[in-house]
């Protein structure tokens, strides 16, 4: 158990629809990441906060936003859902702001119908 | 831009020693990671280098070339339990992971 953890597990929904993904970091870590990773690929960076601030941001598309809460929960949103966007997301976190070693949730399995 | 190289897929013997490369060119550089993920499963930790040399944790471990952008991960006295992706990742203002390679042992 790596202490962080995200909701839900599966989640399936409607092309079109709207989704929002819940990360809660392990006790102490600042920064929270989000990556994707669809069948078969590699894990894409989307986003990073740092203690509340976006710090880092990879090919997030325009239709997908994210935000970290004062009690550094982090939320990601995922809009105008299409076929494609079905996929693994991972939350993981860390202590400082600077990329080392990441602790990842279990993830949230979107499938997109 | 940002480009991490590593071998698709790799098979290898319950018992024998397997050498996973990594190649990568980046903008920035803190660092190079290795991270084990069974498939479904979350990423976890294996190993970081940010000095060139080799870093040695139990039955794994990782060198690291920052002249030649030069990384493996070799595994030691492989169990059935090691197959899995092994990825590779760099640190820069952010962590970027390649595909990884996907690692079966035989019995």
């Amino acid at each position: 158990d790596s202490g962080v953890t995200q909701t839900p597990k599966h989640l399936i929904t409607a092309t079109g629809q709207r989704v929002t993904l819940r990360c809660s970091p392990r006790s102490g870590d600042l920064s929270v990441y989000w990556y994707q990773q669809s069948l078969d690929q590699g894990l894409q960076f989307l986003i990073q906060y740092y203690n509340g601030e976006e710090r880092a941001k990879g090919n997030i598309l325009e239709r997908f936003s994210a935000q970290q809460f004062p009690d550094l929960h982090s939320e990601l949103n995922l809009s105008s859902l299409e076929l494609g966007d079905s996929a693994l997301y991972f939350c993981a976190s860390s202590v400082g702001g600077s990329s080392g070693e990441l602790f990842f949730g279990e993830g949230s399995r979107l499938t997109v119908l | 831009g940002q480009n991490i190289d590593q071998p698709t897929e790799m098979t290898a013997t319950e018992g024998a020693i397997v050498q996973i490369n990594c190649t990568y060119q980046t903008s920035g550089f803190n660092g190079l990671f290795w991270y084990q993920q069974h498939a479904g499963e979350a990423p976890t930790f294996l190993s970081y280098n940010v000095l060139d040399g080799l870093e040695e944790k139990g039955r794994f471990s990782s060198f690291l070339s920052r002249s030649k952008g030069y990384s493996y991960l070799l595994l030691k006295e492989l169990q059935m339990k090691d197959s899995a992706s092994y990825l590779c990742a760099v640190g820069d203002d952010k962590l970027i992971f390649g595909t990884g390679t996907r690692l079966q042992v035989f019995p």
